[in-house]
């Protein structure tokens, strides 16, 4: 059964660090692994998607890395903002076929403080 | 061009009740997934319907249930309501049952009392 952990549960930094958020899975047949992005009682927000093929995908200020063999993934937020202050999930994609089920992390919940 | 909506945005049940919950997925779009996120937590997938059949479900009791409708809005239907069913239920959509991208609406808050 896979499991999707992401540590810490909650990080608070101040303005302008670069800071990692990380995610574990552990099975690693995996067809692909995204990061969203969630505000508070509101939807998922996807920020970036990498295929089990990729080591990597980047976007603006977020780079986010995949080690199938190891069964890990980060997001790296460069130059933090206080508008990036929201909960980060992981999740995993299983196979080509289980196009809607997505199995998620806990989540990591950021406050960038000005 | 609307996103994924989603009604109501809240709901208070009480125990035992039923509760209905709509979904309409972005224009252009024919696949529903259905989440159930408590709070704290990562969502859960509960059900995904494709042509209006059930294509796949996650680990839900059969209290849970849903429908898509012809023109590809759904349903998702708690019956014998719990307390442990309170949750943020979110529903994404995609074109086609291989699509990468999914989009998510706001989810319904319900609180079962």
């Amino acid at each position: 059964k896979q499991e999707v952990t992401q540590i810490p549960a909650a990080l608070s930094v101040p303005e302008g660090e670069n800071l990692v958020l990380n995610c574990s899975f552990t099975d690693s047949a995996i067809y692909n692994l995204q990061w969203f992005r969630q505000d508070p009682g509101k939807g998922l927000t996807s920020l970036l998607l990498i295929q089990s093929s990729q080591r990597e995908q980047t976007s603006g200020r977020l780079n986010a890395s995949l080690d199938k063999s190891s069964g890990r993934s980060t997001l790296y937020i460069a130059a933090s903002q206080p508008g990036d202050s929201a909960t980060y999930l992981c999740a995993v994609r299983r196979s080509s076929s289980n196009t809607g089920k997505l199995i998620f992390g806990q989540g990591t919940t950021l406050q960038v403080k000005p | 061009d609307a996103g994924v909506t989603q009604s109501p945005t809240h709901l208070i049940k009480t125990r035992g009740q039923q509760v209905t919950l709509r979904c309409s997925p972005k224009s252009g779009h024919d696949t529903v997934s259905w989440y159930q996120q408590a709070l704290g937590q990562g969502p859960q997938f509960i059900f995904q319907y494709y042509e209006e059949e059930e294509r796949q479900r996650g680990n839900f009791p059969d209290r849970f249930s849903g429908h898509q409708f012809p023109n590809y809005s759904s349903e998702l239907n708690v019956n014998a309501l719990l307390l442990g069913d309170s949750a943020l239920y979110l529903c994404a959509s995609s074109y086609g049952l291989v699509s990468d991208t999914q989009y998510f609406g706001p989810g319904t808050r319900l609180t079962v009392l």
